[in-house]
C-alpha cells in the first residue's frame, strides 16, 4: 500500500506565480490535511478536507491560498501570486477516518525567489 | 487556543545515553497526544500516542506518559542509537475535534559514537 504522494519534491517559484501542490492520500483515506513548515518551525495547521468539501479552513491566510480535494484525483493546494514569505514545507496528511492517526507525505518544498 | 511547548534543541547524546524531551501542553478538555519523529528530508511518522490521562505510549524503546495534573507529556528512551538521529516534534488533537493536530516547534536530537 502506497503511502501518501506528493509532487512536486521541490518548486521554485518567482514572486508573483501561481504554485500547485498535489497530494495523493493513502489508498482507502477519504480525509485529506494541509500543513505549513517554516524554516526552524513546527507544523501549522492550514485545512482539513473531505472528497469535496472543505471541513475546516481556520488556518488559512484569507488571500492567494485555497484547497480542493475533488471526487476524483488528487488535493491541490494553490497559492496565487506568491510572495517570499510563502516559501515554506508543505505537508499533507491523511486519514480513513477524521479521528484515526494521520499519515504524512515527504513535503513539497517551496521556493519563492 | 490550544499550544504544545518543547524544550529547545539541539540535544547532542553519545550513544547509549538516556534520552528526554520536555513537552508541555494548553488545552481544554482531554486531548489525545502524540510524538511525531522527522528524519531528514522525509515527512513525519507516527512514534507513539496517548489519548487519556495516565496512559503510557510506546514503541521503539521510545516511551511517554499522558500526566494530565502536570499537562506534560515527555518522550524519554533508556538508550539512544545514531539512527535516532532526527527531529521529534510533539503534538495534540484537542478533545472533540476531528481534525487538526498543534504541534510543538520540534527538538533536533544528534546521536554521536
Amino acid at each position: 500500500n502506497a503511502g501518501v504522494m506528493q509532487n512536486p519534491r521541490h518548486l521554485v517559484r518567482r514572486r508573483g506565480q501561481e504554485a500547485r501542490l498535489r497530494c495523493s492520500p493513502m489508498k482507502g483515506h477519504s480525509h485529506v490535511y494541509w500543513y505549513r513548515q517554516l524554516p526552524e518551525e513546527g507544523l501549522k495547521f492550514m485545512v482539513y478536507l473531505q472528497k469535496e468539501n472543505i471541513i475546516d479552513e481556520s488556518g488559512m491566510p484569507k488571500e492567494r491560498f485555497s484547497a480542493e480535494f475533488p471526487k476524483e484525483g488528487p488535493s491541490i493546494l494553490r497559492i496565487q501570486q506568491v510572495v517570499r514569505g510563502d516559501s515554506a514545507a508543505y505537508f499533507c496528511a491523511s486519514s480513513p477516518v477524521s479521528d484515526d492517526e494521520q499519515y504524512f507525505g515527504p513535503g513539497t518544498r517551496l521556493t519563492v525567489t | 487556543g490550544d499550544s504544545v511547548t518543547q524544550m529547545e534543541g539541539p540535544v547532542t547524546l553519545s550513544e547509549e545515553a538516556f534520552l528526554t524531551i520536555n513537552c508541555t501542553y494548553t488545552a481544554t478538555g482531554y486531548p489525545s497526544l502524540f510524538w511525531y519523529v522527522q528524519y531528514p528530508g522525509e515527512g513525519l511518522q507516527l512514534l507513539l500516542k496517548a489519548t487519556k490521562a495516565d496512559d503510557k505510549g510506546s514503541n521503539k524503546g521510545f516511551e511517554a506518559t499522558y500526566r494530565k495534573e502536570t499537562t506534560s507529556f515527555h518522550l524519554e528512551k533508556g538508550s539512544v542509537q545514531v539512527s535516532d538521529s532526527a527531529v521529534y516534534f510533539c503534538a495534540l488533537r484537542a478533545a472533540g475535534t476531528a481534525s487538526k493536530l498543534t504541534f510543538g516547534t520540534g527538538t533536533r536530537l544528534q546521536v554521536t559514537l
